[in-house]
Order: C-alpha cells, then structure tokens, then sequence
C-alpha cells in the first residue's frame, strides 16, 4: 500500500506571494492532519480534515487554510507569505480505528525569500 | 507553553546498552501518547504508542513506559542499533481527537 504522498518536495516562494501544498492520504484513510515544522518551533499542528470538513485547527493565522475532496486529498494553502513561514510541512494521514496513529508523508520544504 | 516537553535535545548511547528517552506534559486531558521516529529530509515514522489506560507497552526492542501521576512517559530501545540513530519526537493527543501536540524531539545518536 503506498504512503503518504506530498506534492511539491521543495519550493521557493517570495513575500507576499501565495503557496498552495497537495497531499494524498494512504488508501482508506479519511483524516488528514497538517503540521508545521521549524527548527525553533518544533512540530505544530496547523489543522484537520475528515470528510471535507475541518475537524480541528490549531493556532495559527487565517493566512493558513485548507480542505479536503472527496477522494480525501487534502491541500493547505497560505497566503501573503512572510519570511516566517519557511518550514517544513507535513501531512499525516489516519485511519480512525481509534487508534490515533498518524502516518506522515516526506513533507514538502518552503522556502519564503 | 509547551504541553509536551522533552527536555534533553540529545542522546548518545553505544551501541548494545540502552537508549531512554524521556518526555513530560502538562495536560491532564491527554489520554494517547505516541513516539515517532524522524531521520532528516522525511517525515516522522511512527514507533509505539500507550494508551492512558495502561503503564506499559512493549513492541520489539521497543518500549513505552507511562506514569500519568507524575505525567512523564519514556521510550527505551534494547538494544540500541547505528541504525536507530534519529530525532525522536513524543506526542499526546486529547481523547477523541487527532491533533497531536509534539515534544521539540531528542537526537540519539548510537556509536559502535
């Protein structure tokens, strides 16, 4: 069964500007949660998706969005790029067996110049 | 302020002995703990997770040891291998949820 998959790996943007990030889920999985990570900041969940709805969002600013289709790929979006955004930013996906295991994809790397 | 702490960003360890990693939270709400496993240029990897319920759960060389009155949950590796060598990052999760707050992760590095 494939991973998690996250399009682009890497990309370089400039302030100002605006990204949107692609993930697809394991096959079966229907909940889609999104991470920030930085070198200061450690691992910080941005927010959740199951069944196309945000389940659960944690705090960051509305520059920060997302959802999710019905296949459950899920993209997150961020907008008026600062500086501080540069991170990497991962998806995980679950199965909601109860279980609360996450599985993580590669994550894709953004550069804000 | 950070709700899940691990307090020492390193570890060294020969190879053979042990490796413990140790991680404390504040919230009483967590009831689910789980380790991941991260080498650079990939995402986490989970390892083992515990469940509240239990004090103890064992996988392999792998285990998780929880002590919820003192809110503290370690990981120990027996016996550790090179090929352990990564960031280790503990994390909790409120019942019923699927958000994951996360340690700022411990580097182990296992030298022969």
């Amino acid at each position: 069964k494939a991973g998690v998959t996250q399009t682009p790996r890497y990309l370089i943007k400039t302030r100002g500007q605006q990204v949107t990030l692609s993930c697809s889920p394991i096959s079966g999985h229907r909940s889609v949660s999104w991470y920030q990570q930085t070198p200061g900041q450690g691992l910080q969940f941005l927010f959740e998706y199951f069944s196309e709805t945000q389940r659960n969002k944690g705090n960051f600013p509305g520059r920060f969005s997302g959802r999710q289709f019905s296949n459950s790929r899920s993209e997150m979006n961020v907008s008026t790029l600062e500086l501080g955004d540069s991170a990497l930013y991962l998806c995980a996906s679950s199965l909601e067996d109860g279980s609360y295991e996450q599985y993580f994809g590669p994550g894709t790397r953004l550069t804000v110049t | 302020d950070q709700q899940v702490k691990q307090n020492s960003p390193s570890l060294s360890v020969q190879e053979g002995r042990i490796s413990i990693l140790n991680c404390d939270y504040t919230n009483s709400m967590f009831d689910y703990f789980l380790w991941y496993k991260k080498y650079p240029a990939e995402g986490p990897t989970f390892l083992i997770s515990i469940s509240s319920i239990k004090d103890k759960n064992e996988d392999g060389r792998f285990t998780v040891f929880l002590n919820k009155s003192a809110k503290h949950l370690s990981l120990h590796i027996v016996p550790s291998q090179p090929g352990d060598s990564a960031v280790y990052f503990c994390a909790a999760s409120e019942h019923n949820t699927d958000k994951l707050i996360f340690g700022t992760g411990t580097r182990l590095q296992v030298f022969p």
